[in-house]
């Protein structure tokens, strides 16, 4: 079993329509949880940080923990065309550094 | 955020030859910083660990012949790719955490290495 899991997509919205990507673990360990931004050919770019369970908000992105479920997730409302990308789920145990293989999202015009 | 270069940006060599890139942290220092090389429409792929200070620690399968890790300085960290053959052609990339403690991470823009 790995480390996190991620379904990898594609996933393709209207614009406008509210995300949701997730991830799952098997860790209890992770104490922090990112998730990454990465256009094409670009470098990931850090989103969303968090280390306890519970909703972190920024602008249109919301991160969310659950810890006793394992399981995370980033919400994108009001989608643009401009969050085209592929999204990143990353977890740490502070010492250890595991990464989600990523979702594909487009969101059209 | 903090910041992470990568110098070049773009190289295209021929077979045979070696490529080095650089990995920067502008506003921090990096004890730790790591390499990872991504194919198209695939994720992240580790590949070693640099250690400012000491030997590279390498992922299961990446030859550390082939991909030479220099970490000389708290700020920078090199991959020196040796005799490179169209099979290295990929995007490389590199991170490293802001602090001590792998909480979170910050990558460099990556560096597309074309070979011919």
């Amino acid at each position: 079993q790995k480390e996190v899991e991620q379904d990898p997509g594609p996933l393709s919205v209207p614009e406008g329509a509210i995300v949701s990507l997730n991830c799952t673990y098997s860790n209890s360990a992770f104490q922090y949880f990112m998730w990454y931004r990465q256009y094409s050919r670009k470098g990931p770019e850090l989103l969303m940080y968090t280390y306890s369970s519970g909703n972190k908000e920024d602008g249109r992105f919301t991160a969310q923990v659950d810890k006793s479920s394992k399981y995370i997730s980033l919400f994108i409302r009001d989608s643009q065309p401009s969050d085209s990308a592929t999204y990143l789920c990353a977890m740490s145990t502070g010492n250890q550094f595991y990464f989600g293989t990523g979702t594909s999202l487009t969101v059209i015009p | 955020g903090a910041v992470v270069s990568q110098h070049p940006s773009w190289v295209i060599c021929k077979s045979g030859t070696s490529v080095k890139i650089e990995c920067r942290s502008l506003d921090f220092q990096a004890t730790t910083m790591f390499w990872y090389r991504q194919f198209p429409k695939q994720s992240l792929m580790l590949m070693a660990t640099s250690n400012e200070g000491s030997k590279a620690t390498y992922e299961q399968g990446v030859e550390k012949d082939k991909f030479l890790i220099n970490h000389a300085s708290l700020t920078l960290s090199t991959l020196t790719v040796t005799s490179a053959h169209p099979e290295d052609s990929s995007f490389y990339i590199c991170s490293a955490p802001r602090r001590r403690g792998a909480d979170t991470q910050y990558f460099g823009p990556g560096t597309r290495l074309t070979v011919l």
